[in-house]
């Protein structure tokens, strides 16, 4: 069973340049979550989606926005970059019920220059 | 104050000791995560608690739910447990997980 995939890995962009990060979940999940994670801040919730729906967000400005497709897989999107956003981004998938195991794909690396 | 809190930051261990990691939480949860991240970023889901007790090998994960308190244990400690573990929350209703700032384990042969 393949695991989370998430593309590309490592991604080096200019600021005010925009970038979209994509994040498969495993065979049969329906929820995808997306992670920041910095030195400073750690891991934070950025926003969740199931079944195509938003149906959380995180307290992130509207630069950032993500959507959901049929097949479940995500993609999240960055608009007019600032250097603060370089971090890994991690997207985790569950089933979407409650209470199952998250499973978390390798991040995508995104250097803002 | 964080909603998850985690101690210790940083813990170097020789091989073969028995290691405690702890994480206290401050709001009503449905389920706990203890996670383990390498260099290099990929996060592995260790264990998913709401109650009680689990084992896995060397790792065992505790929860008491009133105290609001898990702990993290690895028996015989190896070098290869050397990595970042991180314990997350979860709230009902919601994939949304809220993380501790995370302990990084360094384990010297």
């Amino acid at each position: 069973k393949a695991g989370v995939t998430q593309t590309p890995r490592y991604l080096i962009k200019t600021r005010g340049q925009q970038v979209t990060l994509s994040c498969s979940p495993i065979s049969g999940h329906r929820s995808v979550s997306w992670y920041q994670q910095t030195p400073g801040q750690g891991l934070q919730f950025l926003f969740e989606y199931f079944s195509e729906t938003q149906r959380n967000k995180g307290n992130f400005p509207g630069r950032f926005s993500g959507r959901q497709f049929s097949n479940s897989r995500s993609e999240m999107n960055v608009s007019t970059l600032e250097l603060g956003d370089s971090a890994l981004y991690l997207c985790a998938s569950t089933r979407g019920a409650e209470n199952t195991e998250a499973f978390f794909g390798q991040g995508t690396r995104l250097t803002v220059v | 104050k964080n909603e998850v809190e985690q101690s210790p930051q940083n813990l170097t261990a020789q091989e073969g000791e028995f290691i405690t990691i702890n994480c206290s939480y401050s709001v009503g949860i449905s389920a706990l995560h203890w996670l383990q991240q390498h260099p290099g970023g990929g996060i592995v889901s260790l264990f998913m608690l709401s109650s009680g007790k689990k084992k896995h090998g060397r790792l065992i994960a505790t929860i008491n739910i009133q105290e609001k308190h898990s702990s993290l244990h690895i028996t015989a400690s190896h070098p290869r447990d050397s990595a970042v573990y991180i314990c997350a929350v979860r709230q009902g209703g919601s994939e949304k997980l809220v993380f501790g700032k995370g302990t990084k384990l360094t384990v010297n042969p």
